[in-house]
């Protein structure tokens, strides 16, 4: 079993739906981040959170610490959008651990 | 200011050809990280350095080399080229601590014949 578990693997949604992409994880963790690679490769950083829940634009980013799982949403999605979405997690030694990311196609 | 910077963008090897892959940052970060990316697995950490003359071992260290030259760059190296290290080879950094909020190169898409 891997330690950062992502569901679901892909997801199609029209534009302007909610979309939420979950991300389990197993071990303990210092900080959880949720990243997005765009289809021409490059990888950005959209969240770094420890506790709570973070917003920025349309993106929330939620954590549970004692279930061990966030959640990324998107609210009122474009094909802009359109991306794989990375969770990782900071864990013992610092260093971070990645799922294998969600492939969220929205489509016009 | 370029954030992380990687060259080259593509190359092709041969079977047992060498290479470095060089990556550099201009955002004065401590913390730098050679991760490779392959289809159906997620990003893996090759080797990371935590600060200006140190570096460690990751997940996947076999088969590579890493210098960090100074506190703006650090190096990746392919001593033998092999097909299995046909992959995204990404560069990043991030600043204060190992594990912080990183910030990535473009990558570069190696293939081994």
């Amino acid at each position: 079993k891997n330690e950062v578990e992502q569901s679901p693997q892909n997801l199609t949604a029209q534009e302007g739906e909610f979309i939420t992409i979950n991300c389990s994880y197993s071990v303990g963790i210092s900080a959880l981040h949720w990243l997005q690679q765009h289809p021409g490769g490059g990888i950005v950083s959209l969240f770094m959170l420890s506790s709570g829940k973070k917003k920025h634009g349309r993106l929330i980013a939620t954590i549970n610490i004692q279930e061990k799982h966030s959640s990324l949403h998107i609210t009122a999605s474009h094909p802009r959008d359109s991306a794989v979405y990375i969770c990782a997690v900071t864990g013992s030694g610092s260093r971070l651990t990645f799922g294998e990311g969600t492939q969220l196609t929205v489509n016009p | 200011n370029a954030g992380v910077t990687q060259t080259p963008k593509f190359q092709v090897l041969k079977t047992g050809q060498s290479m470095t892959l060089q990556c550099a940052q201009d955002m004065n970060h401590n913390s730098m990280y050679w991760y490779r990316q392959d289809p159906g697995m997620g990003l893996r950490l090759i080797y990371y350095s935590a600060s200006e003359g140190t570096t460690d071992k990751g997940e996947v260290p076999n088969g590579y080399n890493v210098s960090r030259l100074n506190k703006r760059e650090f190096s990746l190296r392919l001593e033998s080229a092999a097909p299995s290290q046909t992959s995204v080879y990404f560069c990043a950094s991030s600043g204060a601590a190992v594990g912080g909020e990183q910030y990535f190169g473009p990558g570069t898409r190696l293939t081994v014949t």
